[in-house]
């Protein structure tokens, strides 16, 4: 079946450093990926939407200058946490339609990676 | 605009117990309904869904039935394992304003004791 995989699993980076984290769907096309972040024992937040060979679209109260999104290809979307600072430490999960995104498409989620900053 | 409740976990059961999960939704026009597991430390993963009124989705002896009447997704099991402890989140995909973006519940974990 579709899978779609996150690179790292986890991280562990000093305060103000850059972590770039990395989507792919690795047997299908994605021009849509979304990230969301997910605090302890909480729901999952949208922080953006990635659209290929476009700007991604971010949520309110998402900094895209902080939250760097890049969608280069038609399997690879990477989120960069730029001067990264303790309280952006959560679980960042991606996930992608396969198909064209349409309410009865089926959304694949990455394994999430698990962002450390100390 | 679009919403899903859950019931507030965590839900404690004793191995082989019958499991309800409830889940209640608002949407515009004709969502598509969703249930998705996460076991500890790792991704979504999809168990379950129905796209119209009156479908029954099906997994694992998991099945929720697409209620359009009471807007309403309930998760439903006839005996829960100790691997099925996990936490549950109810979703749904509608088109609004063009896209398809899912909307969340907060998710209710469930642990079954042995």
């Amino acid at each position: 079946g579709a899978v779609v995989s996150q690179h790292p699993s986890w991280v562990i980076c000093k305060s103000g450093t850059s972590v770039k984290i990395e989507c792919r769907s690795l047997d299908f096309q994605a021009t849509t990926m979304f990230w969301y972040r997910q605090f302890p024992k909480q729901s999952l937040m949208l922080m953006a939407t990635s659209n290929e060979g476009s700007k991604a679209t971010y949520e309110q109260g998402v900094e895209k200058d902080k939250f760097l999104i890049n969608h280069a290809s038609l399997t690879l979307s990477t989120l960069t946490v730029t001067s990264a600072h303790p309280e952006d430490s959560s679980f960042y999960i991606c996930s992608a339609y396969r198909g064209r995104g349409t309410s009865t498409d089926t959304q694949y989620f990455g394994p999430g990676t698990r962002l450390t900053v100390l | 605009g679009n919403s899903v409740t859950q019931m507030e976990g965590p839900v404690t059961l004793s191995e082989e117990a019958f499991l309800t999960i409830n889940c209640t939704y608002t949407a515009t026009g004709y969502p598509s309904l969703f249930w998705y597991v996460q076991y500890p430390g790792e991704g979504l993963q999809l168990l379950l869904k129905a796209t119209k009124a009156d479908d029954k989705g099906s997994n694992k002896g998991f099945e929720a039935t697409y209620r359009k009447e009471t807007t309403s997704f309930h998760l439903e099991k006839g005996s829960v394992q100790v691997s099925d402890s996990a936490v549950y989140f109810c979703a749904l995909r509608s088109a609004s304003g063009g896209s398809y973006i899912p909307t969340f519940g907060r998710g209710t974990s469930l642990i079954v004791h042995p």
